[in-house]
């Protein structure tokens, strides 16, 4: 079946830090990918997606690439703020399917 | 447009007692998922609705839980006779399929807390 497996956490930078958190994805045929946050307390928010290989989804300062030949759709930053410390997780689906999840991987940026 | 709701936002229930958990999908969407978050780990799918209509219930498990999308209303996740392990965080998202892919929006989910 479809599985997602993300960088383990928690991940603390400082600000203005690089950022990077590993996805990688196990799926049949060409799945959408996606990345959500959580802040404490709420839901998630989509912070960026892709369709199909070779996209670049971007929101926010955030990019992700999407890697067929790698499977992999790794989260970057260039430079980290106090207000991005959350949980960040990487999804896929398959048309109408259900979102797969990774584990999340849980950021604190310090000032 | 209002986003997707939920309520209640918390939810406390003995063991024994039934829990029922509402969601609205944001106008125009006719896609609704439900799934779990327990304590520190990601979101578990537990069943996909379309109206009147259950799709994909792979996730949900065999006893206690049922799901329902009616006509008119919101979406209702049922547990009955809760124990502590279902304590957890439960999230509704909902989608439309014009774009052709499956972009959910969630809600802001219900804490459920068994005592």
């Amino acid at each position: 079946g479809n599985s997602v497996t993300q960088m383990e956490g928690p991940v603390t930078l400082s600000e203005e830090a690089f950022l990077t958190i590993n996805c990688t994805y196990t799926a049949t045929g060409y799945p959408s990918l996606f990345w959500y946050v959580q802040y404490p307390g709420e839901g998630l928010q989509l912070l960026l997606k892709a369709t199909k290989a070779d996209d670049k989804g971007s929101n926010k300062g955030f990019e992700a690439t999407y890697r067929k030949e790698t499977t992999s759709f790794h989260l970057e930053k260039g430079s980290v703020q106090v207000s991005d410390s959350a949980v960040y997780f990487c999804a896929l689906s398959q048309g109408a399917q259900k979102l797969v999840f990774g584990q999340g991987t849980r950021l604190t940026i310090n000032p | 447009n209002a986003g997707v709701m939920q309520n209640p936002r918390h939810l406390v229930r003995r063991r024994g007692q039934e829990a029922r958990l509402r969601c609205s999908p944001m106008k125009g969407h006719s896609h609704v998922y439900w799934y779990r978050q327990l304590p520190e780990e990601g979101l578990k799918f537990m069943v996909y609705l379309q109206k009147e209509n259950i799709i994909d219930e792979s996730g949900m498990p065999k006893e206690r839980f049922s799901a329902e999308f009616p006509k008119e209303g919101p979406s209702i996740l049922r547990i009955q006779q809760v124990v502590r392990g279902d304590s957890a965080a439960y999230f509704c998202a909902s989608s439309t399929l014009t774009s052709g892919y499956n972009e959910q929006f969630f809600g802001p989910g219900t804490r459920l807390t068994v005592l």
